[in-house]
């Protein structure tokens, strides 16, 4: 049992590049996020799914998007990444609300964008 | 509007003397209430969750939190601190009903010999 696992852990990226952050989850959790972590700020989310083949908006979503075509992995995408979007990238998982509900976290992917 | 703080920054204890970290929550329905531990480098784990019941909860690693609906807090408590619980800590709360939560910034404790 693997938990929540990242890939990457480390990237640095230039200005307008793409790259795609995979988090794959084996607890069958129907809910996944991804987070971004910035010093002083806390965590703060930017997508998230409620089971496969759904998504939504979190509170920074601008510049990401995110697919769930299975149920144990969540995908972040950048399109073109900007300087802002530094940071250290989180995802977790948990089951629903009401259902021993705790969220898992992986060890996160530091991203630099240059 | 729903938000978290944490009034401290960071702490620092001597090792062997207690802590309290502060947790204020702004959240307009019962909530769900959290604290996760990060080590540097690390990811974020679980310490202890509060979703209903007896107000004070206990957690891994020696800590305890207890819920004040009145004062919407969440506080965290450790009787005698050791060295390895420098890290930082987060609170976080979240919405019956609901899967995401909301952070408060953190609290980075130090932990002097």
């Amino acid at each position: 049992n693997a938990g929540v696992t990242q890939t990457p852990k480390f990237r640095v990226l230039k200005t307008g590049q793409s790259m795609t952050l995979l988090c794959a989850q084996d607890m069958n959790h129907e809910y996944m996020y991804w987070y971004r972590q910035d010093p002083g700020m806390g965590l703060r989310l930017i997508h998230y799914s409620v089971g496969e083949g759904t998504t939504a908006k979190g509170e920074v979503p601008d510049g990401y998007n995110v697919s769930r075509l299975k149920k144990q992995n969540f995908l972040l995408g950048l399109e073109s990444a900007a300087p802002s979007q530094t940071s250290v990238y989180f995802c977790a998982s948990s089951y629903p609300p009401g259902l021993a509900y705790a969220e898992y976290f992986g060890p996160g992917t530091r991203l630099t964008v240059t | 509007a729903q938000s978290v703080t944490q009034p401290d920054i960071h702490i620092t204890v001597s090792e062997g003397a207690s802590l309290e970290l502060r947790c204020n929550y702004s959240y307009g329905a019962t909530p769900y209430l959290f604290w996760y531990v990060q080590s540097p480098g690390q990811g974020l784990q679980l310490l202890l969750k509060y979703f209903s019941g007896d107000t004070l909860v206990q957690g891994i690693k020696g800590f305890e939190a207890e819920f004040k609906r009145s004062q919407s807090s969440f506080n965290l408590r450790k009787p005698s601190v050791h060295w390895s619980d420098a890290a930082e800590y987060f609170c976080a709360v979240g919405r019956l009903g609901e899967g995401k939560l909301i952070f408060g910034q953190g609290t980075e404790l130090s932990v002097k010999p």
